[in-house]
């Protein structure tokens, strides 16, 4: 089992916003990084650090952290933006880096 | 912009071992901590190992510790995984990955966080009688 925890699925109507969460204890200290996962693709780095966005990802995505929750948000979601997402940072022992479970972002 | 290929997958019985390769180009391959990440069908990421850059000290998940030997040539830029005493469970996609920030050892990267930016497409590993 993962300490960071995803709910396993979120969805948003097209053109709408939604916010993917992330929640675990070391997140009070770091911060979580974002995958993008399509199928049979490998995972793509959208957001890393406080809320830095890699080059060439769209900025209606964007991150932040509240207490032991990471969020991700997507502004104005796209259909292409239908995807697994899952965050990675630190376990609660502050030892190891960990993946969140996993998150299925549906855009109706 | 770099890129990682992965090669070695297949199917192995119960037992078996297997060794899968990762070959790296357009950046700096020795100066980075590199990364194995699984995913089982139809399951979330996990992450396997880590090595650092000089290839002297190691990372297992429990899952794999004392099975799974993670090792690197920089002088080909090339990133291995030897698996030993497969099981079922190991079936998985196999990623090779990059770290971000040159900066970082296994332990940490001296921020607040940690990233992957370089994904590899990823090679199969099926365990099965």
């Amino acid at each position: 089992s993962s300490e960071l925890t995803q709910d396993p699925a979120v969805s948003v109507a097209l053109g709408q916003t939604v916010r993917i969460t992330c929640q675990g204890d070391s997140l009070t200290t770091y911060y979580a990084s974002w995958y993008q996962q399509k199928p049979g693709q490998a995972p793509l780095l959208v957001i890393y650090g406080k809320t830095n966005r890699p080059s060439g990802i769209p900025d209606r995505f964007s991150g932040s952290t509240s207490g032991n929750t990471a969020s991700l948000t997507i502004t104005g979601t796209q259909a292409e933006d239908e995807a697994d997402y899952y965050c990675y940072s630190r376990d609660s022992s502050a030892t190891h880096w960990v993946f969140g479970g996993g998150t299925k972002l549906t855009v109706l | 912009e770099g890129q990682l290929v992965e090669s070695g997958g297949g199917l192995v019985h119960p037992g078996g071992s297997r060794r899968l390769s990762c070959s790296a180009s357009g950046f700096a391959f020795d100066s980075y901590v590199m990364h194995w990440v699984r995913q089982a069908p139809g399951k979330g990421l996990e992450y396997v190992s880590a090595i650092s850059t000089d290839g002297l000290k190691t990372y297992y998940a429990d899952s794999v510790k004392g099975r799974f030997s993670i090792s690197r040539d920089n002088s080909n830029n090339t990133l291995f995984l030897q698996m030993s005493s497969l099981r079922p469970e190991d079936t998985a996609v196999y990623f090779c990955v990059k770290d971000f920030d040159a900066r970082c050892t296994i332990a940490t990267c001296f921020t607040r966080w940690r990233a992957f930016d370089i994904w590899g497409q990823g090679t199969v590993v099926a365990v099965s009688s």
